[in-house]
């Protein structure tokens, strides 16, 4: 399968500050999704994006696939965005999401 | 709309039991998965449809079983339960229309199940 790798493994971020989380891929993708795992063990679409830019207030991500790899940038942190964010892709000609291990981000007031 | 739901949210199992659990999307997606986590792991798939009657294995599918009869639910077989199956499963469902490959998946709440 692909293999999908997230850095940093672990953030622990004062409240108010910004972070970039990376995501790599070793192959071709239709998709590509970020997630949030809330404490609660929910999964949280954050964005799709396959390709490009978007952005959804604090929150936006670019993906270049060419060079297959996607970025998650959170602005002005709060103590809501902790938890785990996991970066899923599916390869082409599969339908399946491959997950990396995720980042595990902590916000402190 | 409801989105993704999944029954139950908890169950504690005894080794060599068998129990099946419910997901139900009402969002007309033709795609539906089953995903496991373990503690500290990313998702991983074990089965997946792509409409109603057909199904496929994923990467985990040793010890499970599933069935797809309607476009609604897909509900995942455990049989002679094994400490190994403890873990979080998830449901979720996509949309696509062939041939272009499925759009976002959205995801249920999870079921935690513990196997002893």
């Amino acid at each position: 399968g692909i293999q999908v790798e997230q850095s940093p493994p672990d953030l622990i971020l004062q409240e108010g500050a910004n972070s970039t989380l990376r995501c790599n891929f070793s192959d071709s993708v239709n998709n590509l999704q970020w997630f949030h795992q809330n404490p609660w063990g929910q999964l949280i679409n954050l964005f799709y994006i396959p390709s490009g830019t978007k952005q959804n207030g604090r929150l936006s991500a670019t993906t270049v696939a060419t060079e297959r790899y996607s970025l998650l940038y959170i602005s002005s942190s709060q103590t809501t965005d902790s938890g785990v964010y996991f970066c899923a892709v599916d390869r082409t000609g599969a339908y399946n999401l491959f997950f990396g291990t995720g980042t595990r981000l902590t916000v402190i007031p | 709309n409801a989105g993704v739901t999944q029954t139950p949210k908890f169950r504690i199992l005894k080794i060599g039991q068998s129990m099946t659990l419910q997901c139900a999307q009402d969002m007309n997606h033709n795609y539906m998965y089953w995903y496991r986590q373990d503690p500290g792991m990313g998702l991983k798939l074990i089965y997946y449809s792509v409409g109603a009657g057909i199904t496929d294995k994923g990467e985990v599918p040793n010890g499970y079983n599933v069935s797809r009869s309607t476009t609604e639910d897909f509900p995942l077989r455990l049989e002679l339960a094994a400490p190994s199956q403890t873990s979080v499963y998830f449901c979720a469902s996509s949309y696509s229309s062939l041939p272009r490959a499925p759009y976002e998946q959205y995801f249920g709440p999870g079921t935690r199940l513990t196997v002893t």
